[in-house]
């Protein structure tokens, strides 16, 4: 079974700051993928970033990075700049090799402050 | 692009009674959607994995018979809950995808359905 931990519940940042959010797994598979979702106050899930296992380079998406690290089993998420509109719930997830399973993580909840 | 849509956006019912979600892909065609059920500040658990026109993939522990879902359509799948008792109260989500039908592609989340049995 796969298992994704987020070992912060609440993290806050100043604006305009760099903060990262933590997030371990656990798997035995050899191929998956990664990602981290964002769920602001309104509950809609959004996409942040996607990671695939097999794929060395870290994922960048705009002011989103992680830091894959396969071997120690870490995805952590790297918010530069951070904005207000980045308070939110931030969920780790991954898939397992046939890609029909989807495991969340406990979350983090990311106080931007001004 | 990639809207999806879940109607109502809240429903309040009795205990006994069995209320149908809706999940809508507005402007693509969804080969598979995704059904959520998320616990107050709690992560979010995979219910079931839905390809149109096809039965519905439950996953383990969640009940079938309780929580029959439809995708009868690209851009329209259903989740029913029967019966419905308070401990079904939760927040159901859905998502829409145009891959092939893993969950490893990329899935677009409808805003959520807010369900309270009294």
């Amino acid at each position: 079974a796969q298992t994704v931990t987020q070992s912060q519940p609440e993290m806050s940042v100043q604006e305009a700051e760099t903060v990262t959010l933590s997030c371990t797994y656990d798997t035995s598979e050899s191929n998956y993928y990664l990602f981290w979702y964002k769920q602001p106050p309104s509950r809609q899930m959004i996409l942040v970033i996607r990671q695939e296992a097999y794929k060395q380079q870290n994922a960048t998406e705009n002011r989103f990075s992680v830091n894959f690290q396969k071997a120690a089993k870490s995805f952590s998420l790297k918010i530069s700049d951070s904005q207000l509109g980045d308070t939110a719930m931030y969920f780790c997830a991954s898939t397992n090799n046939a890609g029909n399973m989807l495991t969340f993580g406990g979350g983090t909840r990311l106080m931007v402050k001004p | 692009g990639a809207v999806v849509s879940q109607h109502p956006s809240w429903v309040i019912c009795k205990s006994g009674t069995s209320v149908k979600i809706e999940c809508r892909s507005l402007d693509f065609q969804a080969t598979t959607m995704f059904w959520y059920r998320q616990f107050p500040k709690q992560s979010l658990m995979l219910m079931a994995t839905s390809n149109e026109g096809s039965k519905a993939t439950y996953e383990q522990g969640v009940e079938k018979d309780k929580f029959l879902i439809n995708h009868a359509s690209l851009t329209l799948s259903t989740l029913t809950v029967t019966s419905a008792h308070p401990e079904d109260s939760s927040f159901y989500i859905c998502s829409a995808s145009i891959g092939q039908g893993r969950v490893s592609d990329t899935q677009y989340f409808g805003p959520g359905t807010r369900l309270t049995v009294l």
